[in-house]
């Protein structure tokens, strides 16, 4: 089966601008999760969908968002990009939730400047 | 609160020597454990769970890790490292039975195998 694929693995964009990542889970999986990882703060969570529907939010302001569409496809969207955007964007997919394995992708590196 | 600690930033062992890595946890309720490993530039790869049943867990590239529930320590080990185990690691706790919490993360310990 193929990975966890996620688009585009390089990204520059400046302050104030918005962006929008996305993250093809592998085939079956209806889980998808979205973490960033930065050096001074690790791996944060952002949110998780199961089945279209957003199953749980970390702590972030509502300028991060993110949707999944019925092939299990998500997406996640960030407006008004503050320098400390900047990070790592990594989504993972699993089956179902609980003590599935989570399976990551490559990440989506974005600077902002 | 969920939350794991991972009490050393870095790790150093020479090649051959086998190698731990520390983690404890703390959760309200029984846990899910696992571990990752994340080379450069790369996303996380997955090394090994504990669900339940037996506390000590073989995975992947000959690690292994033993849940010690009394400690709620998860501590990850090698009987011999080699250089390229060199990475960053991460171990990852969510409660069980309970599906909408996160996966929760330790803050990584690099470990470092030299030749």
């Amino acid at each position: 089966k193929a990975g966890v694929t996620q688009t585009p693995r390089y990204l520059i964009k400046t302050r104030g601008q918005q962006v929008t990542l996305s993250c093809s889970p592998i085939s079956g999986h209806r889980s998808v999760s979205w973490y960033q990882q930065t050096p001074g703060q690790g791996l944060q969570f952002l949110f998780e969908y199961f089945s279209e529907t957003q199953r749980n939010k970390g702590n972030f302001p509502g300028r991060f968002s993110g949707r999944q569409f019925s092939n299990s496809r998500s997406e996640m969207n960030v407006s008004t990009l503050e320098l400390g955007d900047s990070a790592l964007y990594l989504c993972a997919s699993s089956s179902t939730s609980g003590g599935e394995t989570q399976y990551f992708g490559p990440g989506t590196r974005l600077l902002v400047l | 609160a969920q939350s794991v600690a991972q009490p050393e930033d870095q790790v150093n062992v020479a090649e051959g020597n086998p190698l731990t890595v520390k983690c404890t946890y703390s959760v309200s309720g029984n846990p899910y454990l696992f571990w990752y490993v994340q080379y450069p530039n790369r996303g996380l790869q997955f090394l090994l769970k504990y669900i339940t049943g037996d506390n000590l867990v073989k995975g992947s590239y000959g690690f292994e890790a033993e849940f010690n529930k009394s400690q709620t320590s998860f501590h990850l080990k090698k009987p011999s490292a080699l250089v390229s185990d060199s990475a960053l690691y991460f171990c990852a706790v969510r409660v069980r039975n309970s599906g909408n919490t996160p996966l929760v993360f330790g803050k990584g310990t690099r470990l470092s195998v030299i030749a």
